[in-house]
């Protein structure tokens, strides 16, 4: 079964600051994990998947297989930023495509 | 295409009533998905389709729960006898077949109130 765990529900941190969102996962196979970022009145949107190693409005996300980890990072947090976001598993076999998100984390950026 | 359209967006309905939901997904995406969003938690997977099958569905998804998606175009969502735990965002969203690389395109939702 895929699980994914997001342990902090709410984050705060001032502008300019490092901010990091936790991200851990379970699931026997080889993941597939997304963030996926929601502002306030907008609807779910993709922010970035690990297989393009990408780096989206200065986020980044690296995959850690040893830790199930995949932790969202800032250096520097600005504040619109300020967001729910959701990590996201993705599964293979029969059920390639489907995704298994996390509880989200709401981060807050004040000025 | 203006992306991943779901109607209504908002519904209110008594207990015991039957709602239905629509989502016309992006033209060009042959998957279809229909997740459920309740207060404080992420998106739950319900069910989804490749054109016009249904490939998959959560046991979340009750026999009260029925979804198609009739010549692989837009998708319904019925939910019959409702109950005030059915009250939920439902959330649709389309990707292309063969990869989550492209991650899914959600639309806006539709939000049920069971009263």
């Amino acid at each position: 079964a895929q699980r994914v765990t997001q342990p902090e529900k709410l984050l705060s941190v001032f502008k300019g600051a490092p901010v990091e969102l936790k991200c851990n996962y379970s699931y026997s196979g080889s993941p597939e994990l997304f963030w996926y970022v929601q502002y306030s009145r907008q609807r779910l949107q993709l922010l970035l998947r690990h297989i393009s190693r990408e780096s989206i409005k200065g986020f980044t996300a690296d995959l850690n297989k040893g830790e199930t980890s995949f932790h969202l990072k800032k250096p520097f947090a600005q504040e619109e930023d300020s967001a729910m976001y959701y990590c996201a598993l993705g599964a293979g076999g029969t059920s390639y495509g489907k995704l298994t998100f996390g509880q989200g984390t709401i981060l807050t950026v004040h000025p | 295409d203006t992306g991943v359209s779901q109607n209504p967006r908002h519904k209110i309905t008594k207990r015991g009533q039957n709602v239905t939901f629509r989502c016309d997904p992006i033209s060009e995406h042959n998957r279809l998905y229909w997740y459920r969003q309740t207060l404080g938690q992420g998106p739950e997977f319900l069910t989804y389709f490749q054109n016009e099958a249904q490939l998959e569905k959560s046991r979340l998804l009750s026999d009260r729960f029925s979804a198609e998606r009739p010549k692989g175009s837009f998708s319904t969502l019925e939910i019959q006898r409702t109950e005030q735990g059915d009250s939920a965002m439902y959330l649709c969203a389309s990707s292309l077949t063969g990869t989550t690389e492209g991650g899914y395109t959600f639309g806006s939702g539709t939000r049920l109130t069971v009263v």
